[in-house]
């Protein structure tokens, strides 16, 4: 599977829309981007996956580049429960294995 | 929503003790894993299962067994448990195991303690 890279940390303010970048330049073909958070003490939550689409669900919209070496989660709203560590995952279709890396840990502020 | 529940947020052990985390899942779901995650290291995972009495080790199963009677409940088992198992340990399911939309449900984690 393809390795990602994000940035270790950021803020946002309440109510404004979160961009979380991840960095996915060896992506293949058939790898997928996954993207899940982990709030403190809690186990990973799925937020939303795609392959080369635009894709939008109720929690937030994930943004793939053209050329899918790069992809932005957005959090449209985020509010104080949405601190937490973010991480992106490159999956192949093909593997029930996830590989979670170090993850943005987010935190927005009041 | 699918729900997946752990017996036990917190646990407290001694060493040699025999170790049961209980996983149950509620959305019919064929395939269940055990992770366990610690600092630096992300997510490890220790067992799957794709079936009722079915399984696979995973990367890191030395030390560790599961056991899948029925389809919603997965237990991992610690035969004797040793201070490199203190970690938190994560169960899992999802409805496919490959694919398109073979996403994976988290519970709330066990945090063992082993002393």
């Amino acid at each position: 599977d393809a390795k990602t890279t994000q940035p270790p940390s950021m803020d946002c303010a309440e109510g404004r829309a979160a961009n979380l970048p991840c960095n996915h330049s060896t992506i293949s073909g058939n790898e997928y981007v996954y993207w899940y958070r982990q709030i403190h003490s809690q186990g990973p939550q799925y937020i939303i996956h795609g392959l080369k689409n635009n894709e939008t669900n109720e929690m937030a919209s994930l943004i793939i580049t053209e050329d899918r070496k790069s992809s932005t989660l957005i959090l449209p709203h985020a509010t104080l429960r949405d601190t937490a560590v973010y991480y992106c995952i490159v999956r192949s279709s093909g593997t029930y294995k996830y590989i979670f890396g170090t993850g943005t840990r987010l935190k927005v502020l009041a | 929503d699918v729900k997946v529940t752990q017996s036990s947020r917190y646990l407290v052990k001694r060493t040699g003790e025999k170790v049961f985390l209980e996983c149950v899942q509620d959305m019919d779901h064929e395939n269940m894993f055990w992770y366990r995650q610690d600092p630096g290291l992300g997510l490890r995972l220790i067992y799957f299962s794709y079936d009722v009495k079915m399984k696979e080790k995973g990367d890191i199963p030395e030390g560790y067994s599961v056991s899948r009677e029925k389809k919603e409940r997965f237990s991992l088992i610690l035969e004797s448990a040793s201070t490199n198992q203190t970690s938190m340990y994560l169960c899992a399911s999802s409805l496919y195991i490959t694919g398109t939309n073979n996403e994976q449900f988290f519970g709330p984690g066990t945090r063992l303690t082993v002393l």
